[in-house]
């Protein structure tokens, strides 16, 4: 019973291009969130929403914007995808209130060459 | 900004082993905590929260445990096995306003037949 799902599993992408990468989730929760994962430096917060068409920054926005439509869909851009984007995204979502831990999806290796 | 850090990297048991990994908050004002499994390839999992009224919590094999004088969490699996093997993340929260979760960088738990 998968909750959140992101489009692609793996992505390759060329220097410059834009880059999109989608994620849905069926559990009507308010949140969702971008995040990033390296090795050693763990998950940061790119960007988050907390209603249709509201976001709000996270720790790294740079190079990244998102857009959100409708409640279940969430997208992350990346305008003109460089090197240093090469990471894995992890996309989640979590009820309105605090106090409820995320739903992740499984991720997105994103590879720009 | 303020972090959830981890005392060790990487933990290594034998199958059957009780497993403990640490997890230092720094945000006193935190009331709400959560560990996650990420397995290979996957996307972060819910294992067990607690909030700050609490000092323990069982699961199924799963104990958390807080001490908020000292800002220190600990995750206890019993009878570790080998698809324990995964990286555990330990996550805090102030539950007002829109706060998001602030994840450690994680702990490798290695379980050895």
């Amino acid at each position: 019973d998968v909750k959140v799902t992101q489009s692609s599993r793996y992505l390759v992408k060329r220097t410059g291009e834009k880059v999109f990468l989608e994620c849905v989730q069926d559990m009507d929760h308010e949140n969702m969130f971008w995040y990033r994962q390296d090795p050693g430096l763990g998950l940061r917060l790119i960007y988050f929403s907390y209603d249709v068409k509201m976001k709000e920054k996270g720790d790294i926005p740079e190079g990244y914007s998102v857009s959100r439509e409708k409640k279940e869909r969430f997208s992350l851009i990346l305008e003109s995808a460089s090197t240093n984007q090469t990471s894995m995204y992890l996309c989640a979502s979590s009820r309105r209130t605090g106090g409820y831990g995320y739903t992740f999806g499984s991720g997105t290796r994103l590879t720009v060459v | 900004g303020e972090s959830v850090g981890l005392h060790l990297p990487t933990l290594s048991v034998q199958e059957g082993d009780n497993s403990i990994i640490n997890c230092a908050y720094s945000n006193s004002a935190s009331d709400y905590f959560i560990w996650y499994k990420q397995e290979s390839g996957k996307g972060p999992q819910f294992i067990i929260d607690i909030r700050s009224n609490m000092d323990k919590r069982q699961g199924q094999r799963v104990t958390v445990l807080l001490n908020k004088t000292v800002k220190h969490l600990s995750l206890q699996i019993a009878a570790t096995q080998p698809g324990d093997s995964a990286v555990y993340f330990c996550a805090d929260l102030m539950n007002s306003g829109y706060s998001t979760l602030t994840f450690g960088k994680g702990t490798m738990l290695l379980v050895s037949p």
